[in-house]
């Protein structure tokens, strides 16, 4: 039974980064590609990229391209999405999700909500 | 890459059935087989229901069934639950160059 575990809630200023910590447990955790999604208020949802665990490579959707990084720490298995030039667009809850393959996200973080505001 | 089209609302009374529609194009989801439906009670990260069309992941009820036509899915609830009443997102991969595209989501009401 794997669980996702995500850091807390942020508060940026315009023009900041953000980095949001997920913490897998219950499963191998270099056995499964964990995605970043995230959802602006009343909004849908929206796929931002993923890495791979054991390896570190990553592939991230053409509109983040250039201003997401995700990376992971194997040693306590927690991969990290850095988000860079925040605007207020970006005010969203982020999820990391597993995706054990076959275009599908089978468990999801409880999602962390940054908020970017001056 | 467009999001999926999706109705902005259903509602079914308890016990009766509701079907929701996921329209796309041959690029995504009429093009492949891996159309996911997820649902998301308010506050809470999405749950996946539906893999691969009409697969249902283990521990989901089997009042939850999906299907697809050409460019378009659809999930049915039958045997509405008050606990049904949520938000749906169907999902869909879509090509190397944009491997997931979400649906613009459906809020189901229980009346």
């Amino acid at each position: 039974q794997g669980q996702l575990v995500q850091s807390g809630a942020e508060v940026k200023k315009p023009g900041a980064s953000v980095k949001v910590s997920c913490k897998a447990s219950g499963y191998t955790f270099t056995s499964y590609y964990l995605h970043w999604v995230r959802q602006a208020p009343g909004q849908g949802l929206e796929w931002m990229g993923w890495i791979n665990p054991n390896s570190g490579a990553t592939n991230y959707a053409q509109k983040f391209q250039g201003w997401v990084t995700m990376t992971r720490d194997t040693s306590i298995s927690t991969v990290y999405m850095e988000l860079s030039r925040l605007t207020s667009d970006d005010t969203a809850v982020y999820y990391c999700a597993r995706g054990p393959g076959r275009y599908l996200f089978d468990y999801w973080g409880q999602g962390t909500l940054v908020t970017v505001s001056s | 890459q467009s999001a999926l089209t999706q109705p902005p609302s259903a509602s079914g009374s308890p016990g009766q059935s509701v079907t929701i529609s996921c329209t796309g194009t041959s690029s995504d989801v009429g093009g492949y087989n891996y159309v996911s439906w997820y649902q998301q009670h308010p506050g809470k990260a999405p749950k996946l229901m539906i893999y691969e069309v009409s697969k249902r992941p283990s521990g989901v009820p089997d009042r939850f069934s999906g299907s697809k036509s050409g460019n378009t899915a659809s999930l049915t609830v039958s045997g509405l639950q008050a606990e049904d009443e949520a938000d749906y997102y169907c999902s869909s991969h879509a090509g190397s160059n944009n491997p997931y595209v979400f649906g613009t989501g459906t809020k189901v009401t229980v009346l």
